[in-house]
């Protein structure tokens, strides 16, 4: 089975453009959430969707949404861009049924804001 | 206060040697524990998780879980250079919401 996976891999902008991420679950899982990675704050949760409906959101400005499509791909937009939004994004699917809570994560997204 | 917090390290250990991490969470009422490994420019690898008091264990890696003592070990026996990462422990709280601790950075001396 495929595991999850991120494009693109690689992005460099420029600060006050926008970006938008993809992610692609393992197939069958229905939830899916993004993080936040950096040197300095480690892994920072950003929001969760589970059946096109975001569940949890973490504590990030709305400069940072998502959505998530029918078939449980899921997208992450980062509008007006700053330098201190550079890091590793990552995605990460689960099954979530009968109490099964296991996350996977995909390669990510590296992200440069210059 | 944190929700989760490790001990940064570096944490060094013979080859060979059982190297043990360490993880602790604040809220009472989490539900869930694992343990990701995360090797230098890669993501988040899932190796272990506990959802009940006491030990899991699997291959060379056991989990401990003592939620009276909101403690959560992740003991690795006959450490190899390859275990050489940083180890996240994280904890569900509710629904689908993980929080992260910072990780501690273990490397295996050959």
């Amino acid at each position: 089975k495929a595991g999850v996976t991120q494009t693109p891999r690689y992005l460099i902008k420029t600060r006050g453009q926008q970006v938008t991420l993809s992610c692609s679950p393992i197939s069958g899982h229905r939830s899916v959430s993004w993080y936040q990675q950096t040197p300095g704050q480690g892994l920072q949760f950003l929001f969760e969707y589970f059946s096109e409906t975001q569940r949890n959101k973490g504590n990030f400005p709305g400069r940072f949404s998502g959505r998530q499509f029918s078939n449980s791909r899921s997208e992450m937009n980062v509008s007006t861009l700053e330098l201190g939004d550079s890091a590793l994004y990552l995605c990460a699917s689960s099954l979530e049924a009968g109490g099964d809570y296991e996350q996977y994560f995909g390669p990510g997204t590296r992200l440069t804001v210059t | 206060q944190k929700e989760v917090e490790q001990n940064s390290g570096p944490l060094s250990v013979p080859e060979g040697a059982i190297a043990s991490l360490n993880c602790t969470y604040s809220d009472r009422g989490s539900q869930s524990f694992f343990w990701y490994r995360q090797y230098s420019g890669k993501s988040p690898e899932l190796i272990m998780f506990i959802y009940s008091n006491g030990d899991k264990e699997d291959g060379r890696f056991t989990a401990q879980l003592n939620k009276a003592s909101q403690y959560v070990s992740l003991l690795i026996r006959d450490s190899q250079p390859s275990d050489s990462a940083t180890y996240l422990c994280a904890v569900n709280i509710w629904g689908n919401q993980f929080y992260f601790g910072t990780g501690t950075s273990l490397t295996v001396i050959p």
